[in-house]
C-alpha cells in the first residue's frame, strides 16, 4: 500500500518569491514514481513534474523543481519566482513502477492550496 | 498534443435520468481512467481501462457503467444517480505497459455533475 502526506492545507507566497510545498510518502515498493499536479479553480489537473525513485538527480521543469530525499521519503515541490497564475491546489501523487495490468494507479495526497499575493 | 477532451463541461440531471459522459484522447495512450472528485478533496479512482479492457473497478455502484469503445474513447454511463453523486468527474489517460512505468496521466477538464 502507498500513502502520500501533504501537511500544509494552505500556503501564501508573495509574487516573485520562491515557495516549497511539502510531500512525504510511504511505500513498500522498491521502484516507484512521484508526481506533482496543479489544479486551478477551473478543475483541470495539470501534470507538472515527475521523479523516478532511482533517478539520482532532482527533476526540474522550468520554474518547478522537485527536492527528492529518498532516505527521508520526501518529494517537495519548489516553485521559483511565483506568479499570480500559480494560485491553485497542488497534489502530490505516487505510483509503483511496475504494473500487472499495464496501467498505473495514482495515490494522491490531500493537496495544498497555494495563494500568490501581489 | 497532450489534450484530453471531455463532454459535456456541465451536466444537471434528475435522479431518474440516464446520461453519458464522454472522454477522448489522441495521444496513442492505451490506459484510460475515470475519477470522481468532491470539493476540496483529491480525485478518487473509479475505473481503469488498460488496452480497452476494464482492469480496475474500485467498488463503484452499478449506477455508474463505464465503456471503452476503442483506444481513444471512454464513456461513463449514468443511471438513477443520487444527489451525493454530484461531483467533478475527471477522465485521464496514460501510456500503458507492464514495465517502463510509471507514466504520467494527462487529465481532461472534467464534467461538473449536479444531481437534483
Amino acid at each position: 500500500a502507498q500513502k502520500i502526506t501533504q501537511t500544509q492545507p494552505g500556503m501564501f507566497v508573495q509574487e516573485k518569491e520562491a515557495v516549497t510545498l511539502d510531500c512525504t510518502y510511504d511505500t513498500s515498493d522498491q521502484s516507484y514514481g512521484l508526481f506533482w499536479y496543479k489544479q486551478p479553480s477551473s478543475g483541470e489537473m495539470i501534470f507538472l513534474i515527475y521523479q523516478g525513485s532511482y533517478d539520482e538527480q532532482n527533476a526540474t521543469e522550468g520554474r518547478y523543481s522537485l527536492n527528492f530525499q529518498k532516505a527521508r521519503k520526501s518529494a517537495n515541490l519548489v516553485i521559483s519566482a511565483s506568479q499570480l497564475g500559480d494560485s491553485a491546489m497542488y497534489f502530490c501523487a505516487m505510483s509503483p513502477a511496475y504494473s500487472g495490468a499495464g496501467s498505473y494507479q495514482l495515490t494522491f495526497g490531500k493537496g495544498t492550496k497555494l495563494s500568490v499575493i501581489p | 498534443d497532450t489534450e484530453v477532451t471531455q463532454t459535456p463541461k456541465h451536466l444537471v440531471m434528475g435522479m431518474t435520468n440516464k446520461k453519458s459522459l464522454k472522454c477522448e484522447q489522441h495521444m496513442g495512450h492505451r490506459a484510460m481512467y475515470w475519477y470522481k472528485q468532491k470539493a476540496k478533496k483529491p480525485p478518487e479512482l473509479m475505473f481503469v481501462y488498460s488496452y480497452e479492457k476494464l482492469s480496475i473497478n474500485e467498488s463503484v455502484p452499478s449506477r455508474f457503467s463505464p465503456e471503452c469503445p476503442n483506444s481513444s474513447l471512454l464513456n461513463l454511463h449514468l443511471h438513477a444517480l443520487q444527489p451525493e453523486d454530484s461531483a467533478l468527474y475527471l477522465c485521464a489517460s496514460s501510456h500503458a505497459g507492464l514495465a517502463g512505468g510509471p507514466f504520467e496521466q494527462y487529465f481532461g477538464p472534467g464534467t461538473r455533475l449536479t444531481v437534483t
